[in-house]
């Protein structure tokens, strides 16, 4: 079974500070996706960023990239030079490559709030 | 384009009514899936499905019933609504050889059962 956790249920960081969301996975996959999720206040969940289990570089899409560290079943989103747009949930998810790709896990969710 | 289409966007329901959450998707995406989404436990899945004809049960099954007699289409039914089930549900949806793509959510459905 997989199971996703972030212990910081909600965090307060300056404008245009840098921001770490943190992650932790457990599963017994050899091969899996790990992925981000932002859930403004609006509702809708939004699609920030992807991690393979096999990638060797640590995934970056603009402001936000993925602290892989497989080791220690850690998957932390780093949200550099933060915007008050960027104040919303933010859940990481993970899910099979090969086995279990039919489900998308979630965490439980970090609420971040950034403050002028 | 229009993605996943979830209806209605509320409802509220009376304690043992029953009602069919809707959710369309346009992409051709072999998996589909519910989810319910509480505070501050994420979003917990109710019933997903890999491909027409074929569902199966996620963690939170019970109360929920769903088909998918189409590609397109897997609707949720709540078969005796209660005050438990009052949540926000979220259809997603997602292609099955493709699995960085994650899943497109729709836009949810807020539910209050009184």
């Amino acid at each position: 079974a997989q199971k996703i956790t972030q212990t910081q249920p909600g965090m307060f960081v300056q404008e245009k500070e840098a921001v770490t969301l943190d992650c932790t996975y457990d599963t017994s996959d050899q091969s899996y996706g790990l992925f981000w999720y932002k859930q403004p206040s609006s509702g809708e969940m939004i699609f920030l960023i992807y991690q393979g289990s096999y990638d060797e570089q640590n995934a970056t899409e603009g402001r936000y990239s993925l602290n892989f560290q497989k080791a220690r079943k850690s998957a932390n989103l780093v949200i550099s030079a933060s915007q008050l747009g960027d104040s919303a949930m933010y859940f990481c998810a993970m899910r099979g490559i090969i086995q279990g790709a039919q489900k998308l896990v979630f965490g439980q969710g970090t609420r971040l709030t950034i403050n002028p | 384009n229009a993605g996943v289409t979830q209806t209605p966007k509320f409802q509220v329901l009376k304690t043992g009514q029953s009602m069919t959450l809707q959710c369309a998707q346009d992409m051709n995406h072999e998996y589909m899936s519910w989810y319910r989404q509480d505070p501050g436990m994420g979003l917990r899945l109710i019933h997903y499905s890999v491909g027409a004809g074929i569902t199966d049960q996620g963690e939170v099954p019970n109360g929920y019933n769903v088909s998918r007699s189409t590609t397109e289409d897997f609707p949720l039914r709540l078969l005796s609504a209660a005050p438990s089930q009052t949540s926000v549900y979220f259809c997603a949806s997602s292609y099955r050889a493709r699995p960085n793509y994650g899943y497109t959510f729709g836009s949810g459905t807020r539910l209050t059962v009184v």
